[in-house]
């Protein structure tokens, strides 16, 4: 069936440093992706997201690069921050009305 | 604009009872779609609604069923709660049932099931 990958689960990166999130998806018919960041308690919020007709979306210190090809995208975030520390899922858009998850990674940025 | 709200935010109840939750979209949005969030599972999607039908179903059982009306407010129901029902219930909404259509979440239900 159809589904999205997501590596790594955990992810832990000193201040400053960069962290690479990758995920892949099974539907070829997939033409959305976004990326949601999910702060204990809280509600997963969007952060970025990008569309099958751009290789490549840039908001400040956040970046997602889609390779249809290959089926993969992945969240850069450069310049971490420890209010960066949360769990990022990334997800792709299946048929015409849901998306489908990726299972999350949660990335801790080390003061 | 105010987001999407959720109530109740906590909820505990025991194995066998029945449940029903809320969930009010962003004003303007018409679609709503429910997920189940666990820390196994990830997030799971339910289904959703729009112009008060249910457009698509996820892989749950009967048990989980829901309705909108016509503000596009949507609640959703678990009859005869499993200890595996524990679980935090997002619901998102964006403007139209399109799966390319940013959804925005609400802050949840947490459920427990003793």
């Amino acid at each position: 069936g159809e589904n999205v990958e997501q590596h790594p689960s955990t992810l832990s990166v000193q201040e400053g440093d960069s962290a690479v999130i990758k995920c892949t998806y099974s539907d070829s018919a997939s033409n959305y992706f976004p990326w949601y960041k999910q702060e204990l308690g809280k509600r997963p919020q969007l952060i970025i997201d990008i569309r099958s007709n751009v290789g490549e979306k840039k908001d400040q210190r956040i970046a997602v690069t889609l390779n249809k090809t290959a089926k993969h995208f992945s969240l850069h975030i450069t310049e971490t921050q420890p209010e960066d520390s949360a769990v990022y899922f990334c997800a792709a858009s299946i048929g015409t009305y849901k998306y489908i998850f990726g299972t999350g990674t949660r990335l801790k940025v080390l003061a | 604009k105010a987001g999407v709200t959720q109530t109740p935010r906590y909820l505990i109840k025991t194995r066998g009872q029945q449940v029903t939750l809320s969930c009010s979209p962003i004003s303007g949005h018409r679609s709503v779609s429910w997920y189940q969030q666990t820390p196994g599972q990830g997030l799971q999607f339910l289904f959703e609604y729009f112009s008060e039908t249910q457009r698509n179903k996820g892989n749950f059982p009967g048990r989980f069923s829901g309705r909108q009306f016509s503000n596009s407010r949507s609640e959703m129901n678990v009859s005869t709660l499993e200890l595996g029902d524990s679980a935090l219930y997002l619901c998102a909404s964006s403007q139209i049932p399109d799966s390319t259509d940013t959804q925005y979440f609400g802050p949840g239900t947490r459920l427990t099931v003793l």
